[in-house]
């Protein structure tokens, strides 16, 4: 079972500024099946980005993601009030389980 | 567009079982181009996979080794739902449940639609 590592726990920025998440692997795995996904309070997770860099459907574009091996990465440019949340990784693929890491908090 | 609209009970007594029901719109329980999962969150445990069902040429289901023994996801063709019966619980079954659709292949794992979440508390 594949072990995902986020970093960092909580990040403090103000609106306009750009956040820089991390998702750290503990092997590597093939087709590049890492995940995204966004939690507000209150709410389910929503999915954000997929297949390390593709954005899922009415997602801007200030959002992208990146990354290869084990080492992934989330950045939000020009934060929106609305982009304050939790955030997810999550490696998925063909075959259960499917672990997810543990969340960074984008705060204001 | 998928909605998942999950009902059920959000207090169960430990050692009872916890049975929730997930209602699918815009989608088909059926669909050989999807995959319904039950998920849950908690602080101790984070968001964790619980279990799924799909049919394809049969209905198949799976699940997590940690709930294996005590879990059954069940799909209801004639009323277009999937269902979770968790027995024998006990207050580490504390959480919010989700029910979830994945997608086909290589994208089985990527939850693309969410139930609201059913806040299920253990407890006498």
């Amino acid at each position: 079972e594949i072990v995902l590592t986020q970093s960092p726990g909580t990040l403090s920025l103000s609106p306009g500024e750009t956040a820089a998440l991390s998702c750290r692997a503990s092997q590597t795995f093939g087709g590049g099946y890492l995940a995204w996904y966004q939690q507000k309070p209150g709410q389910a997770p929503r999915l954000l980005i997929y297949a390390t860099s593709s954005r899922a459907t009415g997602i801007p574009d200030r959002f992208s993601g990146g990354g290869s091996g084990t080492a992934f990465t989330l950045t939000i440019n020009r934060l929106e009030p609305e982009d304050f949340a939790v955030y997810y990784c999550q490696h998925y693929d063909d075959s259960p389980p499917w672990t997810f890491g543990q969340g960074t908090k984008v705060e204001i | 567009q998928v909605q998942l609209q999950q009902s059920g009970p959000g207090l169960v007594k430990p050692s009872q079982t916890l049975s929730l029901t997930c209602s699918i719109s815009g989608d088909s329980v059926s669909s050989t181009n999807a995959i319904w999962n039950w998920l849950r969150q908690s602080p101790s445990r984070g968001l964790e996979w619980l279990g799924r069902t799909y049919h394809r040429s049969r209905w198949y289901d799976d699940y997590a080794v940690s709930v294996r023994s005590r879990m059954i996801v069940k799909p209801d063709t004639s009323k277009n739902q999937v269902s979770l019966q968790l027995s024998s619980v006990t207050p580490e079954d504390t959480a919010i449940y989700y029910c979830v659709r994945g997608g086909a292949g290589t994208a089985a794992g990527l939850f693309d639609s969410w139930g609201q979440g059913t806040l299920v508390t253990v407890s006498s």
